[in-house]
C-alpha cells in the first residue's frame, strides 16, 4: 500500500532554510495533489500548500512569500522550503496525500518535528 | 480565506451517548456544479496523523465505523457520533476544500465523562 514518510533536519536555526522530503512508497506520485501541513504542538493544523502533477503550486498567502514545494517525479518525492524561519514556524511538519479532485487527504505521513533554535 | 470555526472547543460525554460536533464556514462551501459541500472531518488521537472520517460533508469514508455520520449543507455541518467508544477519544477538526487556501477549524477535543 501507499505509504508517505518525512525526513530532514530536526533542528534549524533562526533565519535560516527548512527543508523537508516526503517520500511515497508502495504507488505513483501521479495523479494526485501533493500537501504540506503543520502543526505546533498542543494547537490546530495550518495548510501550507500543495503542488500537483502538473506541477502548479498553490500556497497558503501567510506563507507565500517564505515557501516553495516542488516535486521530482523520477524519485516519487516532493519537498518543502521555507526560508527565513523563526521560533513560530517550530511544529510538526506532515505530508499528505490529496485526491484527485480535491476533496479530501486521505493518506498522510507520520510527521516530522522541526525546531528553530539557535 | 474561508474561516472555519467549530464548536465546541470541547466535549465530554458518557460511554454509548450521542457526540455532537458543529463546523461553520463564513461562506458557503457548496459547489453548484456538482452539488457537494467540500467539507471534510478528522480525527486525531495524541502522536497521531490525521484520519479521515467523512468527506463531502456525509459521506463515510471506507472504514469508519457507521456510529460516524456527517451532516448540513452550504455554511453549517455536524459531526455525530451516535455511541461513544472509547477508542473515540481524540481530537476532531473540519476542514473545507471548497478553495485555497485550504483551511480548518480549530479542533474539538472530546473526552469520556
Amino acid at each position: 500500500q501507499v505509504q508517505l514518510q518525512e525526513s530532514g533536519p530536526g533542528l534549524v536555526k533562526p533565519s535560516e532554510t527548512l527543508s523537508l522530503i516526503c517520500t511515497v512508497s508502495g504507488g505513483s506520485i501521479s495523479y494526485y495533489y501533493w500537501t504540506w501541513i503543520r502543526q505546533p504542538a498542543g494547537e490546530g493544523l495550518e495548510w501550507i500548500g500543495r503542488i500537483s502533477t502538473s506541477g502548479t503550486t498553490d500556497y497558503n498567502p501567510s506563507l507565500e512569500s517564505r515557501v516553495t514545494i516542488s516535486a521530482d517525479m523520477s524519485k516519487n518525492q516532493f519537498s518543502l522550503k521555507l526560508n527565513s524561519v523563526t521560533a513560530a514556524d517550530t511544529a510538526v511538519y506532515f505530508c499528505a496525500r490529496g485526491t484527485s479532485g480535491w476533496h479530501y487527504l486521505d493518506l498522510w505521513g507520520q510527521g516530522s518535528l522541526v525546531t528553530v533554535s539557535p | 480565506d474561508i474561516v472555519m470555526t467549530q464548536s465546541p472547543d470541547s466535549l465530554a460525554v458518557s460511554l454509548g451517548e450521542r457526540a455532537t460536533i458543529n463546523c461553520k464556514s463564513s461562506q458557503s462551501v457548496l459547489y453548484s456544479s456538482n452539488n457537494k459541500n467540500y467539507l471534510t472531518w478528522y480525527q486525531q488521537k495524541p502522536g497521531q496523523p490525521p484520519k479521515v472520517l467523512i468527506y463531502w460533508a456525509s459521506t463515510r469514508e471506507s472504514g469508519v465505523p457507521d456510529r460516524f455520520s456527517g451532516s448540513g449543507s452550504g455554511t453549517d455541518f455536524t459531526l455525530t457520533i451516535s455511541s461513544l467508544q472509547a477508542e473515540d477519544v481524540a481530537v476532531y477538526y473540519c476542514q473545507q476544500f471548497y478553495s485555497t487556501p485550504s483551511t480548518f477549524g480549530q479542533g474539538t477535543k472530546l473526552e469520556i465523562k
